[in-house]
């Protein structure tokens, strides 16, 4: 079956620029996951939907960084103002709605953003 | 902040050789997880942990979790260039109004396996 895809692959903008990423989550995983993972680090948690709802967005640097699920399905990551320091990967990752422990999450390929 | 600390950050072996990679925090978590992940795309589970002192085989990989289930290890037999890629351990705790198992990465062990 389909897994999570994430569009575009690449991005490139200029500083101060608007941008959107998008997430489309494996078909009937409720929990939808994004991460930034930067050059030599692991992924960073940013925000976590349990269908249209943020559950917990404690992730998010700033106020320029916001993300939408409106019909608790694909979902969309924007970025005002961008700055050089925002260049990352950025990573989609879904999962079942049952919590626990194990909490398998399915990464997406990523968005590479950069920001020249 | 990155909570786990991983070694080596790099490891550049030759195909036929043992080596464990190790992953190690303060904190105390729900269970631990090991990814890898490939150049261009996202990590892929290996294996998760939840008991201390817990033990896992996947074919040539063997995962331990730390009897306190502060810490974790990965044991690969006989190493592969197939075996090429990002090791990242992750450690999952509640959180975010009870709802939320969160995933705290490492920032990863290189493996290079050459033929």
């Amino acid at each position: 079956g389909a897994g999570v895809s994430q569009t575009p692959s690449n991005k490139v903008t200029e500083k101060g620029k608007y941008v959107e990423l998008r997430c489309d989550p494996i078909s009937g995983h409720t929990a939808l996951y994004w991460y930034r993972q930067s050059l030599g680090q692991g992924p960073e948690f940013l925000i976590y939907f349990q269908g249209t709802g943020a559950a917990d967005d404690s992730g998010l640097p700033n106020d320029r960084f916001f993300a939408v699920r409106p019909e608790g399905s694909v979902s969309t990551l924007k970025i005002q103002r961008t700055e050089r320091g925002d260049s990352a990967v950025y990573l989609c990752a879904s999962s079942l709605a049952r919590a626990g422990p194990y909490n398998e999450q399915f990464f997406g390929p990523g968005t590479r953003l950069t920001v020249l | 902040t990155q909570l786990l600390e991983q070694s080596p950050q790099f490891l550049s072996i030759q195909e036929g050789e043992n080596l464990t990679v190790y992953c190690n925090s303060s904190s105390v978590f729900s269970s631990l997880q090991w990814y890898r992940q490939e150049p261009g795309e996202g990590p892929v589970l290996l294996v998760t942990v939840v008991t201390g002192g817990e033990v896992k085989k996947l074919k040539r990989l063997t995962f331990q979790f730390g009897d306190a289930r502060k810490d974790s290890s990965l044991h690969i037999t006989a190493a592969q260039p197939g075996d090429t890629g990002l090791y990242l351990c992750a450690g999952v705790k509640l959180a975010g109004g009870g709802s939320n198992y969160k995933l705290t990465f490492g920032k990863g062990t290189l493996l290079t396996v050459n033929p």
